[in-house]
């Protein structure tokens, strides 16, 4: 079954960028089948949706992050990155890479998860 | 965009027990749900999508029902493993959003 791995710093010094990159362990990332998210939790909180990037490179942001957000794809790499721009301390929180189907947009294979905090 | 309404935000329940966890969307989403399942310091599993249909590898004492704007998750008989918190997701449209979860503790 498909992994999931997300990497990155898990600590990140306001207002600079929040860089995080998904590996995706099989060639699923070229299927037009799925697209691939991002997602996020804060300590002790429910589920934000980031955004989401398809294999052509096409994106659809959460427009509550949209100005601040660039998720980009390298299919040859089975890799997928984030980047959240200006963060401040409640940009701390877990965030997920995730597998999405097309049909149902349901997220069917999650990263493990990798807590960032935002401090100085 | 749509909001999701869980409710109850937690409930108690024992081994054995049938539990019913309520989402409603605040418009109609047709049945473009999702449910998931949450365990402390893991990543969300899918459980449901589409409303009903089971994702592969759950058991099937998980089912879901519902369109529109009203949807349930039903356990029909609790499992020592199924005490976690519960999130239902909405796919009908961009932003995709989330409930603000159940958690089905010990009682």
């Amino acid at each position: 079954q498909v992994q999931l791995q997300e990497s990155g710093p898990r600590l990140v010094k306001p207002p600079q960028t929040l860089s995080l990159g998904c590996t995706v362990s099989d060639d699923s990332i070229n299927s037009g089948n799925y697209y691939w998210s991002w997602i996020r939790q804060p300590p002790g909180k429910g589920l934000e949706w980031i955004g989401y990037i398809y294999y052509s490179g096409s994106t659809y942001y959460n427009p509550s992050l949209k100005s601040r957000v660039t998720i980009s794809i390298d299919t040859s790499k089975n890799h997928f990155s984030l980047k959240l721009g200006s963060v401040t301390a409640a940009d701390t929180a877990v965030y997920y890479c995730a597998r999405g189907q097309v049909i149902g947009s349901a997220f069917d294979y999650w990263g493990q998860g990798t807590l960032v905090t935002v401090s100085s | 965009d749509i909001q999701m309404t869980q409710s109850p935000s937690s409930l108690s329940a024992s081994v054995g027990d049938r539990v019913t966890i309520t989402c409603r969307a605040s418009q109609s989403i047709n049945s473009h749900l999702n449910w998931y399942q949450q365990k402390p310091g893991r990543a969300p599993k899918l459980l449901i999508y589409i409303a009903s249909s089971l994702q592969s590898g759950v058991p099937s004492r998980f089912s879901g029902s519902g369109t529109g704007t009203d949807f349930t998750l039903t356990i029909s008989s609790l499992q020592p493993e199924d005490f976690a918190t519960y999130y239902c997701q909405q796919s009908y449209s961009n932003p995709l959003t989330f409930g603000g979860g159940t958690k089905v503790e010990v009682k």
